[in-house]
């Protein structure tokens, strides 16, 4: 399986918008409406803060919204704060009890 | 709460064997798939290897597969990960992921135990 492909950075300043795209295949962001996305600090555990595409898991903040059109999903952060920044990976369920996840964003809070 | 720990990572050399385990608490251990996800040195995170909740069915990544073995036990609630034939290209930090149930989606990650495959 082949990675997904994510821009390597993006960056905002306080309270701007941004979206990071995630782009895959028929087989796999465009078959199944099982993407997630992960929030990772360095050092510290990945979380989820999207999955099934748009859903927002209990306790994390509205300003994180996710969707998705044909190969391509996309997650947006919306009012950016400065604890936003970190690395954002999307992965998506590949069939067969397989997965495949995005190369990774960088998101930079200016 | 959900606690997934990680351990048995360290330096080995190419060609070598390792074994990882993953301490679980604060859930049914055994009703939940677990998976292990690695990511290299400055580069993205990569599943590796799933294993069903009573470890009747085990799937890996074509890079890992025959060298590479998930196992649970269920009565210690601890996973594992039996790493053999060891090469540069597996140096990573490794994570022990829960899956949540009938769902697609890993909902808990341990902090990761760094393996590096150096002579």
């Amino acid at each position: 399986q082949s990675a997904l492909t994510q821009p390597a950075s993006v960056s905002g300043s306080p309270g701007q918008s941004i979206t990071i795209s995630c782009t895959g295949t028929s087989s796999d962001v465009g078959a199944y409406n099982y993407v997630s996305w992960y929030q990772h600090h360095p050092g510290k555990a990945p979380k989820l803060i999207i999955y099934d595409v748009s859903k927002r898991p209990s306790g994390v903040s509205n300003r994180f919204s996710g969707s998705k059109s044909g190969n391509t999903a996309s997650l947006t952060i919306s009012g950016l704060q400065a604890e936003d920044e970190a690395d954002y990976y999307c992965c998506s369920y590949a069939g067969s009890s397989s997965w495949v996840f995005g190369g990774g964003t960088k998101l930079t809070v200016l | 709460q959900v606690q997934l720990v990680e351990s048995g990572g360290g330096v080995v050399q190419p060609g070598g064997s390792l074994r990882l385990s993953c301490a679980a608490s604060g859930f049914t251990f055994s009703n939940y798939g677990i998976h292990w996800v690695r990511q290299a040195p400055g580069k993205g995170l990569e599943w590796v290897a799933f294993i069903r909740y009573d470890g009747s069915n085990k799937y890996y990544t074509d890079s890992v597969k025959g060298r590479f073995t998930i196992s649970r036990d269920n009565s210690k609630n601890t996973l594992y990960l039996q790493m053999n034939s060891l090469s540069a290209e597996d140096t990573a930090v490794y994570y022990c992921a829960k899956l949540e149930r009938r769902a697609y989606y890993f909902d808990y990650w341990g902090q990761g135990t760094l393996v590096t495959v150096s002579s």
